[in-house]
């Protein structure tokens, strides 16, 4: 394994256009973490699974937002209806437990809505 | 809830020099932990360091070491020796050993700026 994959790395579309990402953990660990990251600020959870269950998401995740982690390992993040706000980069992490264990976070993919 | 503070959106340091990132947080838990992720433009995060709180030895890793204080709630990173390498977007973060999912809060970030 090379680390967590994700593609594409950038997406531009136009407002209410429906987008997705997708994510290729480290393929040993069992959790896998979304997060949105815009200009100036620190990456928000959006959303977290252990293996192929979603157990928490961010009020940050409306319902324009799915994602979805078949079978334990490459995870897809989808976004309908795009709009202008929705603009940041989707940084898609994967950790193996918990605890003090480390986070690797993937190269993220950037969404330019216009 | 956590929340995570650093208080300088932008740091400048001359090549060789030392430089030291702030972050404070707020929590009501004895125990957490702690952690420094570097942020290149247009690539990955990276883990710098981490620090568990129950360890009262700060950690260090080669070129960077962290000055924790449990119980002023500050948990700053010292730069040593610092390369234009260093250059990039500096994240603190904290997370709770008691969140079922066990996620990663974040503060602002601090920009570092290398001069040759």
């Amino acid at each position: 394994d090379t680390g967590v994959s994700q593609d594409p790395r950038h997406k531009i579309t136009k407002r209410g256009q429906n987008v997705t990402f997708r994510c290729d953990p480290i393929s040993e660990h069992n959790r896998l973490y979304w997060y949105r990251q815009t200009l100036g600020q620190g990456p928000e959870f959006l959303t977290y699974f252990q293996n192929e269950a979603q157990l928490e998401k961010s009020r940050l995740l409306s319902d324009r937002f799915s994602a979805e982690r078949p079978k334990g390992s490459f995870s897809t993040l989808e976004i309908q209806r795009t709009e202008q706000g929705d603009s940041a980069m989707y940084l898609c992490a994967s950790i193996r437990g918990a605890g003090a264990n480390v986070l690797t976070f993937g190269a993220g993919s950037r969404l330019t809505v216009l | 809830a956590q929340t995570v503070t650093q208080s300088q959106p932008e740091m400048s340091v001359q090549e060789a020099e030392t430089v030291t990132l702030s972050c404070t947080y707020d929590t009501s838990e004895s125990d957490y932990y702690l952690f420094w992720y570097k942020q290149p433009p247009s690539r990955q995060m990276i883990l710098v360091i981490r620090q568990e709180a129950y360890k009262q030895q700060n950690a260090t890793e080669n070129r960077f070491s962290v000055n924790f204080q449990k119980a002023a709630k500050s948990f700053s990173l010292k730069i040593s020796d610092s390369q234009l390498g260093d250059a990039a977007m500096y994240f603190c973060a904290y997370r709770s050993p008691n969140s079922g999912y066990s996620t990663l809060t974040f503060g602002k970030g601090t920009m570092l700026l290398v001069s040759p």
